[in-house]
């Protein structure tokens, strides 16, 4: 069966420096992945896709990923945080047979002023 | 544009209460809904998913239960609440523009059993 692993629960990265956070799953097969971001006591939102095409994914507040399917990761990145990205942010993945996300446990990014 | 209201978004109830959490989704049809908790300190845990009207799967079993008595209506019940049902619920719809692979949230409803 299909699993996620964020292996960091928190990020503490000072403002205006740029951030990693990493997500492996586990299957090599054809998948769909999502990165989401949650805001404090706030619905998510989806940051970005991939689907197919190219590996490198671009969404919304400047953070962008990438997909590696040899080391089976997708690790969202940012060149340069703001306060305002303070959330906690997680990783979903399907496989394309019935569309049902699997998730991490989530990562929470915590900027330091 | 499609749009998906959660109510209420805030609900602190006895111990053995009944429970009624709404969700609808505008500006779509046929729509994918999903009813997720997030409990203190743990990750999304879906709860229930329906492909239709009146066509519910439960994926954990527990002290709740889903309808969805019309196309865009998806509705969270319990008769009697525990104090482990406490926790951050989220309905989420996918489909038409979106994508089925698409997941897009409501705004939550934290529920808080005394």
């Amino acid at each position: 069966a299909q699993s996620v692993t964020q292996l960091d629960s928190q990020v503490p990265v000072f403002e205006e420096a740029p951030v990693e956070l990493r997500c492996n799953y586990s299957s090599s097969v054809s998948v769909y992945l999502f990165w989401y971001v949650q805001y404090p006591n706030q619905g998510l939102q989806l940051l970005l896709k991939y689907l197919s095409g190219s590996t490198l994914v671009k969404g919304i507040n400047g953070f962008e990923a990438e997909f590696n399917k040899s080391q089976t990761s997708f690790h969202l990145r940012k060149p340069s945080v703001h306060i305002s990205d303070t959330a906690e942010y997680f990783c979903a993945v399907s496989d394309n047979s019935n569309y049902q996300l699997i998730w991490g446990a989530g990562t929470k990014l915590i900027i330091k002023p | 544009s499609q749009t998906i209201h959660q109510w209420p978004a805030t609900l602190v109830q006895p111990v053995g209460s009944p429970l009624s959490l709404e969700c609808t989704v505008e500006g779509t049809s046929n729509p994918n809904l999903y009813w997720y908790r997030q409990a203190a300190g743990r990750g999304l845990q879906l709860l229930f998913y329906s492909i239709g009207i009146g066509q519910i799967s439960s994926e954990v079993p527990q002290n709740l239960s889903a309808s969805r008595p019309q196309d865009r209506q998806f509705i969270l019940s319990s008769k009697k609440l525990l104090l482990s049902d406490s926790g951050f619920y989220l309905c989420a719809w996918t489909g038409f523009p979106s994508g089925a692979n698409v997941l897009t949230f409501g705004a939550g409803s934290r529920l808080t059993v005394l």
